[in-house]
Parts: C-alpha cells; structure tokens; sequence
C-alpha cells in the first residue's frame, strides 16, 4: 500500500530550465494538493485539485501550473525555474473536505534551482 | 488574519521524560484542528484531528487538548521515545470555498536525547 507517491526525490535545476514534478495517490481520493516548505514558514498551499479534471489556484501559485487528467495523478509544473523556487515539495491526497478528513503526504521533493 | 503560532520553536528532553507543546491560533471560521508529525526527510503524518466540540483526543502515547474559547492546543507526550524526535506541527482547518483551508503553524522541533 504505496499511499502517497512523489517522483522525484531530488532535483536541482538551472534558473530558467522547466520540470514536472509527479504526484500519484492509490487509495482513490478525490482531493489532491501541492504545497511547498520553506525554512521558519508553515506549508503553503500552491495549487490543489478537487477532482478529476479540476485545478485551483492556492496561495502561492504564481510561477507554476498543475493537471489533473487522471484522479489518481496531479503534476506540478515549472516552466522555467527562479531560484525563489528553491523549497521542499509536497503532493498531499484527501477523500474529501469533512471536518475528520485526513490528508496525507507524500514523501517530499526537495528541489534546487541554481 | 489567520495564523497559527507554535511554542517552543525547538526542545531538546531525556528518553522517558515527558513534554506539552503549545499552539495558538486565529483562524475563523474553525473546522478543526489538527498535529501531524513529521520525520527529517519526510512528509508530515497526522497524530490526531480534533472539531470545536472536542476537548482531547489520544493517540497512543500522545494526547491533544483544545480549548475553543481561548484558541489554545497543546499536544503531550509520555514516556518519550528516540523514536519522538521529529517536527510537530499544529494545523488549524478554516471552513471555505471549494476546500477547507489548511493553515500551518512552523512547528516544533523535538530532539529526544539518550
């Protein structure tokens, strides 16, 4: 039972290159989001989905773009990456948006734009 | 505004000893909230969610309160681990929109010591 899925696990970019980060979730869920951690800062929300075919912006959703063509998949692109891109990625999955939902994390992508 | 504030920002304690970890937060309209732990190098991994009309929820050795009026959690741990020694973060849900609204807190550092 995989859960949470993010692919890769490491990165570093040069300023301006593109990239996908992958996320794919196995228990069916029908909310996906992306948040981003900094050093001193709560994870802030960058773009979320709340189902197949569905995208919303988040909070800090300014320099990237996601899609969700399957449920079980959400991908978080940057189209050409700034160093302020420089964080820890998490791709999170919830079965909806009840007040004992549970939302799970995947194991993190820690990206570096040089 | 809404914000969720966590105290101590770090905390170092001896295996078996316990310890309480504060949260306070503005975040209106409350869903609930939740403690989610999380390892270095990993994705946070929820210990407890508790609604308004919760007071305390446990989770094995670990044990959340709420207090709604003054808008303070703490989470306790006993008979602390090695194992303990991660991040504690304090996670208050806002009702809204399309999807509760998930506001973090920076969290706690615990380092559990031999």
């Amino acid at each position: 039972n995989a859960g949470v899925t993010q692919t890769p696990k490491f990165r570093v970019l040069k300023t301006g290159q593109s990239m996908t980060l992958l996320c794919a979730q196995d228990m069916n869920h029908e909310y996906m989001y992306w948040y981003r951690q900094d050093p001193g800062m709560g994870l802030r929300l960058i773009h979320y989905s709340v189902g197949e075919g569905t995208t919303a912006k988040g909070e800090v959703p300014d320099g990237y773009n996601v899609s969700r063509l399957k449920k079980q998949n959400f991908l978080l692109g940057l189209e050409s990456a700034a160093p302020s891109q420089t964080s820890v990625y998490f791709c999170a999955s919830s079965p909806g948006r009840g007040e004992n939902t549970e939302a799970f994390f995947g194991q993190g992508t820690r990206l570096t734009v040089v | 505004k809404n914000q969720v504030e966590q105290s101590p920002q770090s905390l170092i304690i001896l295996e078996g000893k316990n310890c309480t970890l504060q949260c306070n937060y503005t975040v209106s309209p409350f869903s609930n909230l939740r403690w989610y732990k999380q390892d270095t190098g990993r994705g946070p991994v929820s210990l407890t969610i508790m609604t308004f009309s919760e007071n305390t929820k446990s989770n094995g050795r670990y044990t959340a309160t709420l207090d709604a009026d003054t808008k303070q959690s703490s989470l306790h741990i006993t008979a602390s681990q090695l194992s303990d020694s991660a991040s504690y973060i304090c996670v208050v849900s806002a009702y809204g929109g399309a999807t509760n609204k998930l506001i973090f807190g920076t969290g706690t550092l615990l380092a559990v010591q031999p």
